[in-house]
This record gives C-alpha cells, sequence and structure tokens, in this order.
C-alpha cells in the first residue's frame, strides 16, 4: 500500500532564506508527482507536477526533483518571502485508479 | 489548466438539514473528484464522478448521505445529506487533465454545521 511521508511537518524560517521540502513514498511505482500549495481555509494550487520519467521541474523560485528508485521528491523554495507562507502537500499519482495518495504537508512560515 | 468554481464558498447549516455544493469547471472533463479537509488534516477522497455513469465512493463513504450528479462534462454537484457537526469541513471538488493527468482544485467550500 502506498504511504506518503512528509518532513517536517511544520518548519519556520526568516525571509530570504533558501529551504527544502521533503516528500517520500514507499512505492517507486508511480505515474506521476504533484505539489501543491494551500493557503489556510482556501482550496489547491497546484505547484508542479514531475511525470515519473522525469528527474526535475522548475516554476520560478521552486524547483521540485524526484528520485523514483529511493522513493523522495523534494521541493526546493528559493529566497524565501512571506508571501510564500502556506501548506505545501505533496501527492503521488498511482496509476491505472487515477487516485492520488497525499502527505500531510509542511506547513511554512516564512518570517519577515 | 482549469479554472474550477465552487458554490456556495461557505455556510452555516444546522444538524439534520442537506446542503448541496456545485462544482464548475471552464473545460470538458472525463472525471472529476470530489474530497473532504476536515481541520487541520489531510485531504480525504470522497468519491470519483465520471460524467454519464454513477460515482464511485471510497471506504467510508455512502452514496446515501453523499450523492453526487454528473449531468455533463463541465458540472457536478456533491450534496452532504443529513448532516452532523462532524461533517463540518472543506468539501473540494478537483478535476485532472492531462495525460499527465495533472489534478486541479477548486476553492473549495466552508462546511460549518451546528
Amino acid at each position: 500500500k502506498q504511504e506518503v511521508t512528509q518532513i517536517p511537518a511544520a518548519l519556520s524560517v526568516p525571509e530570504g532564506e533558501n529551504l527544502v521540502l521533503n516528500c517520500s513514498f514507499t512505492d517507486s511505482a508511480i505515474y506521476n508527482l504533484q505539489w501543491f500549495r494551500q493557503d489556510p481555509g482556501k482550496g489547491l494550487t497546484s505547484l508542479l507536477l514531475i511525470q515519473s520519467s522525469q528527474r526535475e521541474q522548475t516554476s520560478g523560485r521552486l524547483n521540485a526533483s524526484l528520485d523514483k528508485s529511493s522513493g523522495r521528491s523534494t521541493l526546493y523554495i528559493a529566497a524565501s518571502q512571506p508571501g510564500d507562507s502556506a501548506t505545501y502537500l505533496c501527492a503521488v499519482h498511482a496509476g491505472n485508479n487515477r487516485k492520488l495518495i497525499w502527505g500531510l504537508g509542511t506547513s511554512l512560515a516564512v518570517n519577515p | 489548466s482549469a479554472v474550477i468554481s465552487q458554490k456556495p464558498s461557505r455556510d452555516i447549516c444546522q444538524r439534520g438539514t442537506s446542503l448541496t455544493i456545485q462544482c464548475q469547471v471552464d473545460s470538458q472533463v472525463t472525471m472529476m473528484f470530489w474530497y473532504r479537509q476536515q481541520p487541520g488534516q489531510s485531504l480525504t477522497l470522497i468519491a470519483t464522478a465520471n460524467q454519464g455513469s454513477e460515482a464511485t465512493y471510497e471506504s467510508g463513504f455512502v452514496i446515501d448521505k453523499f450523492p453526487i450528479s454528473r449531468p455533463n462534462l463541465t458540472f457536478s454537484t456533491l450534496t452532504v445529506s443529513n448532516m452532523s457537526p462532524e461533517d463540518s469541513s472543506i468539501y473540494l471538488c478537483s478535476v485532472e487533465h492531462g495525460p499527465p493527468y495533472e489534478q486541479y482544485f477548486g476553492p473549495g467550500t466552508r462546511l460549518t454545521v451546528t
């Protein structure tokens, strides 16, 4: 059974720091992996999707990597800003059944 | 990408009543998903809705409690029936595009049951 774990559960950093959020999964047979952002009480915003054949994806200050063999993905945020404060969720697309398996998220606070 | 809207954005309802949540997408999609997110928790999939067929419910969710309609390729509704305070959650609809089956989410409906 696929399980997704995100570490750390919470993170507080000063503005300007580069930071890394971690996501691990137990079954390497994934179709893709998606990173989302959720602001308090709001819906989810898709940040990056990495297909199983890809190693990384970049969007602006965000870079996500995927290592299927070790069951890991990282989300790198460069030069963090207070506006980056949110919960970041990692989800693995487990393939044929078209379901996403979710981590519990990392709550990020970037302090001015 | 896809732009998804949900109505209502929030509601406060009394125990025993029902609420229907609407989800509208700006493009035609095959699969739509309904999720629940209880306070402080991650997302739980309620059901998958394909146009023209019965929704497929996840373990722990039943059609009598959460009936779903999917009349066309851009619209779906989720009804939360006979509500109790335990149903207080954010309800989210999502769609997938692709391959590569990227998922997009609506803004959510925040439901409080008193």
